[in-house]
């Protein structure tokens, strides 16, 4: 149980494309789901909170219009990075807390992010 | 962006011996987790902890939530080949509907057979 898939798991891109990751709850339904990024040798830095059918709460630092995240129903969030630049190329992880998982989030396998 | 801090960043073991990392904050946290992460996957949950002085184990795994709620320790025992990885802490923050996950700076793992 508590399996959380990303989809895609690696993308390369141009720089000036908008990429789209999809982050799903395969067997639970997540009330809140969260995206994170993470550098090579560096911990999970946390971009953005989302609950379904709200905005999302961004981190002091992160633009907003830059990553933009929808979190549509209670199995799917995605995340668009718009206008990627080479400074935008890292791992994208996302992870999701259910109703009933008290206070523990399930992370996806992450998608990789190359912007030539 | 807030991090915790976590110690040592790397440990190089022989197979067999125990192994302890920690991990310390300003804040108070209502819950700690742990995480094992390697290379290109996404982090896997190891021991959850919810309250001040709870110790808890999973197999060779034991994990304690610190009573001021600031720190956290995790010690594992016997290591194997396979321990090797990136160890994460995590200490939650805020209520319900507002909840925000920070994790700690990593303890890098690696296992000499």
């Amino acid at each position: 149980g508590a399996v959380v898939s990303q989809h895609p798991s690696w993308v390369i891109c141009k720089s000036g494309t908008s990429v789209k990751i999809e982050c799903r709850s395969l067997d639970f339904q997540a009330t809140t789901m969260f995206w994170y990024r993470q550098f090579p040798k560096q911990s999970l830095m946390l971009m953005a909170t989302s609950n379904e059918g709200s905005k999302a709460t961004y981190e002091q630092g992160v633009e907003k219009d830059k990553f933009l995240i929808n979190h549509a129903s209670l199995t799917l969030s995605t995340l668009t990075v718009t206008s990627a630049h080479p400074e935008d190329s890292s791992f994208y992880i996302c992870s999701a807390k259910g109703l009933h998982s008290y206070n523990e989030q399930f992370f996806g396998p992450g998608t990789r992010l190359t912007v030539l | 962006g807030q991090q915790l801090n976590q110690s040592p960043q790397s440990m190089f073991i022989q197979e067999g011996e125990d192994v302890s990392m920690n991990c310390t904050s300003s804040s108070i946290f209502n819950t700690w987790l742990w995480y094992k992460q390697d290379p290109g996957e996404g982090p896997v949950l190891l021991i959850a902890l919810y309250k001040a002085g709870e110790l808890t184990s999973n197999g060779r795994l034991t994990a304690q939530f610190g009573i001021t709620r600031k720190d956290s320790f995790l010690n594992i025992s016997a290591s194997i080949p396979s321990d090797v990885g990136i160890y994460f802490c995590a200490g939650q923050l805020g209520t319900s509907g507002t909840y925000k996950y920070i994790f700690g700076t990593g303890t890098r793992l690696k296992v000499l057979a």
